[in-house]
């Protein structure tokens, strides 16, 4: 079965305190994996797409590295609105846009 | 260029009535996949429709429908509500149906008394 787990489920950091989140994937065929950001009552907030291991995409803080088992999600000195609900998805090599999304890693940035 | 918007934005429905949700896609995309995301299932895949065909849908109960019209928008349905229908409903949109990066709207709240 096609699976996308993310861990941790909740950080916690002081500003300028640098992480990773992971995203690990087991599914049959990948054409792409994305990477979303969701804050409290909106819709989910494209940063990235990733398609083969060893690629890597920065944005600000962010960097997203990918290999053929899982991502990273690196944030650098964070800030407090960083602060969000960061998504991993894969979209399978079925031809559809089905993604199929991890449960999340919830990130609180205090001051 | 505007994004998807999504209407209405909050709903209070009873159990067993209908519900029709509509998503206006971003100009000029093609394609408009629905989710519902729910604290303990996350976001899961309803359907997708492409040039007013559905090209693939999740595992749902036939219950839940959706349509898509000329113009690209799209509606989705609910029929005979229950208490677990209660979700925030997302519609995201591509410009092609395959290698495309989708992007969500803002959601419809429902909350199923």
């Amino acid at each position: 079965e096609d699976q996308v787990t993310q861990s941790p489920e909740a950080l916690r950091l002081q500003e300028g305190e640098s992480s990773s989140l992971n995203c690990s994937y087991t599914v049959s065929g990948l054409r792409g994996l994305f990477w979303y950001r969701q804050d409290p009552g909106k819709g989910p907030e494209f940063l990235f797409t990733l398609y083969s291991a060893g690629e890597e995409k920065e944005k600000e803080r962010l960097k997203a590295t990918l290999t053929k088992k899982e991502s990273f999600l690196h944030i650098t000195a964070p800030k407090p609105e960083d602060s969000a609900t960061y998504l991993c998805a894969v979209r399978l090599n079925t031809g559809f846009q089905k993604l199929v999304f991890g449960t999340g890693t919830r990130l609180l940035v205090s001051p | 260029k505007a994004g998807v918007t999504q209407t209405p934005r909050y709903l209070i429905k009873t159990r067993g009535q209908q519900v029709t949700l509509s998503c206006s896609p971003i100009s000029g995309h093609r394609s408009v996949s629905w989710y519902q995301q729910t604290p303990g299932q996350g976001l899961q895949f309803l359907f997708e429709y492409f040039s007013e065909t559905q090209r693939n849908k999740g595992n749902f109960p036939g219950r839940f429908s959706g349509r898509q019209f000329s113009n690209s928008r799209s509606e989705m349905n609910v029929s005979t509500l229950e208490l677990g229908d209660s979700a925030l409903y997302l519609c995201a949109s591509s410009f092609l149906s395959v290698e495309e990066t989708q992007y969500f709207g803002p959601g419809t709240r429902l909350l199923v008394l």
